[in-house]
């Protein structure tokens, strides 16, 4: 079983839907996670963070972490073109040990 | 302020043949970690070093070494290239060594095994 599970996708969604992104870990003692946003040919970007249960939102987008279910998942609300990127959810103690990556494509 | 910066940006070796590729890490940053990202695949942790020492390694096989130098730049050498060594090599520096000091990833350098 990997450390970090996630749906590799694609996903295709038009503009301006809700998009749902999510992750689950094996490990129940991983306190910290990470959302990356990577462009093609590009490194990847944090996003966002949380720390332990609950949720955090930024602008357009809000992450939320379930420890008793070991679930993460990013929201992106009023999706655009602009977003279709791969998004990597991360998590981890010393080292960081990332999903495979959602492709996402928001379509105009 | 610059970013992190990585250098080849593209390599093509063949199997058996050394690699050395490089990074230049953010201003201000005294640890580097060295990612592999196969394609389809997320990163995968390599290794990190903090103030010139390595801090932490992966499942990677000694044949992956690295360095940092005084300046915190580092290098990652990969010895006896095997066709699996094909990956988006990727480094990402941070100001200290644990996994809740952001990380700020480079373009990465894509590595091509024939």
């Amino acid at each position: 079983q990997k450390e970090v599970e996630q749906d590799p996708g694609p996903l295709s969604v038009p503009e301006g839907a809700i998009v749902s992104l999510n992750c689950t870990y094996s490990n129940s003692a991983f306190q910290y996670f990470m959302w990356y946003r990577q462009y093609s040919r590009k490194g990847p970007e944090l996003l966002m963070y949380t720390y332990s249960s609950g949720n955090k939102e930024d602008g357009r987008f809000t992450a939320q972490v379930d420890k008793s279910s070991k679930y993460i998942s990013l929201f992106i609300r009023d999706s655009q073109p602009s977003d279709s990127a791969t998004y990597l959810c991360a998590t981890g103690g010393f080292k960081t040990i990332f999903g495979a990556g959602t492709r996402l494509f928001v379509k105009a | 302020e610059t970013g992190v910066t990585q250098s080849p940006t593209h390599l093509i070796k063949t199997r058996g043949q050394q690699v050395t590729l490089r990074c230049s890490s953010q201003s201000g940053h005294n640890t580097v970690s060295w990612y592999q990202q196969a394609l389809g695949q997320g990163p995968q942790f390599i290794f990190q070093y903090y103030r010139e020492e390595e801090n932490g390694r992966g499942n990677f096989p000694p044949r992956f070494s690295g360095l940092q130098f005084p300046n915190y730049s580092s290098e990652l050498n990969v010895n006896a290239l095997e066709l699996d060594d094909s990956a988006l090599y990727l480094c990402a520096s941070s100001f200290g060594d644990s996994s809740t000091d952001t990380q700020y990833f480079g373009p990465g350098t894509r590595l091509t095994v024939l």
